[in-house]
């Protein structure tokens, strides 16, 4: 069983389109972070969301506590947007649980 | 301030020998993270550190592996006769503590890619 569900696994879209990731998790939470991976890369927090709608820039990440549920968006999608996004989720007592990722592929 | 530091960023070992992999928090924080992405998976949690004290290894394999965070010098996750399954990316994560006891913000590192051969 997966505390973390995302999807899609992968997205694949034409430059300037807008792109929704979803994250869906069975958990309580002290909070959650969107993340991005790039190949071989490390790891850079985008967001961390307890309530409410966060921007910067082109992205916009929301969560519904009540419905357990948040979503990544990404408007004007540029080719360096490709990456892995993670979602991970805080619980109460700090552990962290992640999902298993949606690979994005942004096409000139 | 420097972010989250963590070397070597790439380490090779042979089957049997001992990886350590430091983790340098950002400053002023006093927890840190471990966790492994193992190749095509996905980020799983290892272990949750304040200085001196782990606070929760429950994502820990049982044997030969250990990791600590003492008083001075960077956190340490230490892999003792590895096998070629022990091949990963091991990513920490520092954070403060905040007065109330809960959460903040953890700021992540770029990650050792452990290759055993």
């Amino acid at each position: 069983k997966n505390e973390v569900e995302q999807s899609p696994q992968n997205l694949t879209a034409q430059e300037g389109e807008f792109i929704t990731i979803n994250c869906s998790y069975s958990v309580g939470i002290s909070a959650l972070h969107w993340l991005q991976q790039h190949p071989g890369g490390g790891i850079v927090s985008l967001f961390m969301l307890s309530s409410g709608k966060k921007k910067h820039g082109r992205l916009i990440a929301t969560i519904n506590i009540q419905e357990k549920h948040s979503s990544l968006h990404i408007t004007a999608s540029h080719p360096r947007d490709s990456a892995v996004y993670i979602c991970a989720v805080i619980p109460p007592g700090n552990q962290f649980y992640f999902g298993t990722g949606t690979s994005l592929t942004v096409i000139p | 301030n420097a972010g989250v530091m963590q070397n070597p960023r790439h380490l090779v070992r042979r089957r049997g020998q001992e990886a350590r992999l430091r983790c340098s928090p950002m400053k002023g924080h006093s927890h840190v993270y471990w966790y492994r992405q193992l190749p095509e998976e996905g980020l799983k949690f290892m272990v949750y550190l304040q200085k001196e004290n782990i606070i929760d290894e429950s994502g820990m394999p049982k044997e030969r592996f250990s990791a600590e965070f003492p008083k001075e010098g960077p956190s340490i996750l230490r892999i003792q006769q590895v096998v070629r399954g022990d091949s990963a990316a091991y990513f920490c994560a520092s954070s403060l503590l905040a007065a109330s006891g809960s959460y903040t913000e953890a700021f992540f590192g770029q990650g050792t890619r452990l290759t055993v051969v």
